[in-house]
């Protein structure tokens, strides 16, 4: 049972626009989300998060929406460098329980072309 | 403020050996949270130590143990290797506080491999 999924395994975009990254939720017990960056061989690299209790939250050039009726959210990368290319990875945690666990999605590799 | 560090950074065993995998959290953080990350399965969650305590647990079998000491370093042993022990192992720490959104920093891993 996959509580989190990135249902893109991989996008491709040209430096300079957009990205768009996706995730979808099952679990309405989940109310802090956060989305990691990671090179191959590399530990994750936390990039930014948000609670449930915004809907938007920004830090340079990445933004998360959270869609809480719709258990979505969302991370732009805006504009697009050729460093962005990694697997990125969003993950939530009910984090009111404290349990110290984060469910991740499965991942989408991001390439940004020059 | 140093990050998380991880030792050994890679590893080679053989089936029926045990591991011993450590983990330094960054300063002040007293959660330290294990992963394990596979191309089949992805991301998954282990155990969580707070304050010497597992606070927390994931379903893998009882031959994946840890533990914490009082600074709140922690290490995690896998005893009985099998081949689809293979994986990068992660750490991460966090503050570990109730009601924060507690954010947790990866270490950069070990990559066991079990021949």
């Amino acid at each position: 049972d996959q509580q989190v999924k990135q249902n893109s395994p991989s996008l491709s975009v040209q430096e300079g626009r957009i990205s768009i990254l996706n995730c979808d939720y099952t679990n309405s017990m989940f109310d802090y989300f956060l989305w990691y960056k990671k090179y191959p061989a590399e530990g994750p690299t936390f990039l930014i998060s948000i609670s449930s209790i915004k809907d938007k939250n920004e830090d340079g050039r990445f933004t998360v929406f959270l869609n809480k009726s719709a258990k979505h959210l969302s991370l732009h990368i805006v504009p697009s460098q050729p460093g962005d290319s990694a697997v990125y990875f969003c993950a939530a945690s009910p984090f009111s329980s404290n349990t110290g666990k984060l469910i991740f999605g499965q991942g989408t590799t991001l390439q940004v072309k020059p | 403020k140093a990050g998380v560090t991880q030792t050994p950074r890679y590893l080679i065993k053989t089936r029926g050996q045990q591991v011993t995998l450590s983990c330094s959290p960054i300063s002040g953080h007293r959660s330290v949270s294990w992963y394990q990350q596979t191309p089949g399965q992805g991301l998954q969650f282990l155990f969580e130590y707070f304050s010497e305590t597992q606070r927390n647990k994931g379903n893998f079998p009882g031959r994946f143990s840890g533990r914490q000491f009082s600074n709140s370093r922690s290490e995690m042993n896998v005893s009985t290797l099998e081949l689809g022990d293979s994986a990068l192992y992660l750490c991460a720490s966090s503050s570990g506080l109730a009601g924060y959104t507690d954010t947790q920093y990866f270490g950069p891993g070990t990559r066991l491999t079990v021949l």
